[in-house]
């Protein structure tokens, strides 16, 4: 089975420094990965995703990923933080081919200081 | 694009008691998807339906729990004998045809159970 493993559960930058959330993931095929954000009382949303392409990806809202096989990571990184990226961000694993499911990490939380 | 809705946005109900919820997909999406996400915790994949075909179904998914989407269209998750670990918010998604296709969340319906 498929895992992720989000290192921080939770991480606090201030606002205009960069962010760095750390993602390990564990599987038995070539994985597609992504990150979703989840805002307080909003639906989650898709970040970026990774599907066997470039492996660094560019996401929405200056977010970008690095897959790296060798570290099995796929870390979520910005250059500056800014205070509507205070939310919930989450590292998805998708379940293997012919597979629907995903498989979440447990989430951190990015808190941004003024 | 009206987005994925979800009905009731909060249940409180007795443990014992039946509850029914109900998801609209984006209308040109035929996957659909429910997930459950606990306190603290990522959301954790239960069924997936392509049109009325229902194809994966998470060991989470007990016997109390039963999923439909009979034309394809909306989908209902009924919940029989609520016990307080169903406790939780239970999230739908949508997605077009093809291979990783983004999902799209609502916001979810939060069941409490006393």
């Amino acid at each position: 089975a498929q895992s992720v493993t989000q290192l921080d559960s939770h991480v606090s930058v201030s606002e205009g420094t960069p962010v760095l959330l750390r993602c390990n993931y564990s599987s038995s095929y070539s994985p597609s990965l992504f990150w979703y954000v989840q805002h307080p009382n909003k639906g989650l949303q898709l970040l970026l995703k990774y599907t066997s392409a470039a492996t660094l990806v560019k996401g929405i809202n200056g977010f970008e990923a690095e897959f790296k096989k060798s570290e099995t990571s796929f870390h979520l990184t910005k250059p500056s933080a800014h205070m509507s990226d205070a939310a919930e961000y989450f590292c998805v694993v998708s379940e293997g081919p012919g597979r629907r499911a995903l498989t979440f990490g447990s989430g951190t939380r990015l808190q941004v200081q003024p | 694009d009206t987005g994925v809705s979800q009905d009731p946005r909060h249940k409180i109900t007795k443990r014992g008691q039946n509850v029914t919820f109900r998801c609209d997909p984006i209308s040109e999406h035929n996957r659909l998807y429910w997930y459950r996400q606990t306190l603290g915790q990522g959301p954790e994949f239960l069924t997936y339906f392509q049109n009325e075909a229902q194809l994966e179904k998470s060991r989470l998914l007990s016997d109390r729990f039963s999923a439909e989407r009979p034309k394809g269209s909306f989908s209902t998750l009924e919940i029989q004998r609520t016990e307080q670990g169903d406790s939780a918010m239970y999230l739908c998604a949508s997605s077009p045809k093809g291979t990783d296709s983004p999902l799209h969340f609502g916001n979810g319906t939060r069941l409490t159970v006393t």
